[in-house]
């Protein structure tokens, strides 16, 4: 079956660094992203993955290790609005699977002062 | 500001009511994506319409039906719904139904059945 692992919540201090972790284990492979949800609102995308390494994007990277089935969500010097859910999403091989995106259940990060 | 828009972003219906959700995409795209969000649940996709031709069905009863006359919108149709079938309904597009296209998420439909 396909399965998308990430902690339920985190809490963290304004300012500091703080680590989402995410594993999976899905029907192969091809391409994984993280999303941020504020409570009521759409999603929004943050970043994609699909090559081992690390993606930088300002205070948010994201890194993946294909051979650990493994991926995390650093996110730097944080802010209070940084409060939100942080969605892993793998997309298992095409084959059968379509354009299917598979999310883990969310990972809730309270910020605080 | 997201270019996905959905009405309506609350609904509240009894059994035996039929309604329909609406999406509409401002961006050019040509896939479309029904998910539903449930508490404490995973995003779950439930349908894909790639070019206005439904391309998945993620095993979805029968009273949740869904239209894509066109590229720019996409509707869900309900009909006879169970309160299980509460839940955020999300649509979402991308350029094409390929691996690295992003999808990108309207704001939702909170949908309560009584």
């Amino acid at each position: 079956g396909q399965n998308i692992d990430q902690p339920t919540e985190m809490t963290a201090t304004e300012g500091a660094i703080v680590q989402i972790n995410c594993t999976y284990q899905t029907s192969g492979f091809n391409g994984l992203f993280w999303y941020q949800q504020h409570a009521g609102e759409a999603p929004t995308f943050l970043s994609y993955n699909v090559l081992d390494g690390l993606e930088e994007k300002g205070r948010f990277s994201s890194f993946l290790s294909r051979s650990k089935g493994y991926s995390y969500l650093l996110l730097k010097e944080l802010q209070m609005k940084d409060s939100a859910s942080y969605l892993c999403a793998v997309r298992p091989s095409r084959g059968n699977q379509g354009g299917k995106l598979i999310f883990g259940q969310g990972t809730e990060l309270s910020v605080k002062p | 500001e997201t270019g996905v828009t959905q009405t309506p972003r609350h609904l509240v219906m009894g059994m035996t009511n039929k309604k329909s959700l609406k999406c509409e995409q401002h961006l050019g795209h040509n896939a479309m994506y029904w998910y539903k969000q449930s508490a404490k649940k995973p995003l779950e996709l439930m349908f894909v319409y790639n070019f206005k031709e439904q391309t998945e069905n993620n095993s979805v009863p029968s009273r949740f039906s869904p239209e894509c006359p066109n590229s720019s919108h996409l509707f869900l149709h309900l009909h006879t719904l169970q309160p299980e079938d509460s839940a955020l309904y999300l649509c979402a597009s991308s350029q094409e139904d390929r691996p690295a296209d992003t999808q990108y998420f309207g704001p939702g439909t909170r949908l309560t059945v009584l």
